[in-house]
């Protein structure tokens, strides 16, 4: 079955970058599009951007410009957002979503990750 | 003006109906757009249910309930879910979302109440 776990919670200072990672099983890693969206505590869902497992391709929201890079390891099926100059505000659960490229088709999506940002 | 827009939340009773509202910018034509809908209950990530375009284009989630549809209103230009014989087992936070050009956005999500 498709499975998507992602890394463990977090506490970061603000300033300090943080690494998410995505691990996806049951399926051609590189067949579908990885998407990130975050959510604060509650507060709606955000999305943040896209790749493409199979070419590396991004894109991302206007929110995260300059901020977020989404990369991946296609040997250990592994997707990654990292996150940079962390806020307050960036404090929320991360998740990360596969679907069909071209298509908003959330099917999978990870547990989520808990990023807290504090001094 | 949000590119989405959702109530708050909705009450309604077991075994009626709830139509869920996701209205357009008023810039942003609901005719031309896939809008997709996920339902997130409490401590759990979004599952998504469907996307809708028109009734010749559509599509359900995997073990999704045909109880849960898709719709337009034109006249709102609003894209609508429907769940009909609602069920405790719905009471969640229900997302719509489209793609804008170059990127997702969400609506800010509705609280079904059933009860």
């Amino acid at each position: 079955q498709v499975q998507l776990v992602q890394s463990g919670a977090e506490v970061k200072k603000p300033g300090a970058s943080v690494r998410v990672s995505c691990k996806a099983s049951g399926y051609t890693f590189t067949t579908y599009d990885i998407n990130w969206v975050r959510q604060a505590t509650g507060q709606g869902l955000e999305w943040m951007g896209w790749m493409s497992p199979d070419s590396g391709a991004t894109g991302y929201s206007p929110n995260f410009q300059g901020r977020v890079t989404m990369t991946r390891d296609t040997s250990i099926n592994t997707a990654y957002m990292e996150l940079s100059s962390l806020r307050s505000d960036d404090t929320a659960v991360y998740y990360c979503a596969s679907n069909k490229p071209n298509t908003g088709d959330f099917d999978f999506w990870g547990q989520g990750t808990l990023i807290t940002v504090s001094s | 003006q949000a590119v989405l827009t959702q109530p708050s939340s909705l009450s309604a009773s077991p075994g009626a109906s709830a139509s869920l509202t996701c209205t357009l910018r008023s810039d942003i034509n609901v005719a031309t757009y896939n809008i997709y809908w996920f339902q997130q209950k409490p401590g759990s990530p979004p599952q998504y249910l469907l996307r809708y375009k028109s009734d010749s284009d559509k599509r359900q989630g995997s073990g999704v309930p045909s109880r849960f549809s898709g719709s337009k209103a034109a006249s709102a230009n609003a894209g609508i879910l429907l769940i009909s014989g609602l069920q405790s087992d719905d009471e969640a936070d229900y997302y719509c979302m489209l793609w804008l050009t170059n990127f997702w956005v969400f609506g800010g999500g509705t609280k079904l109440t059933v009860l």
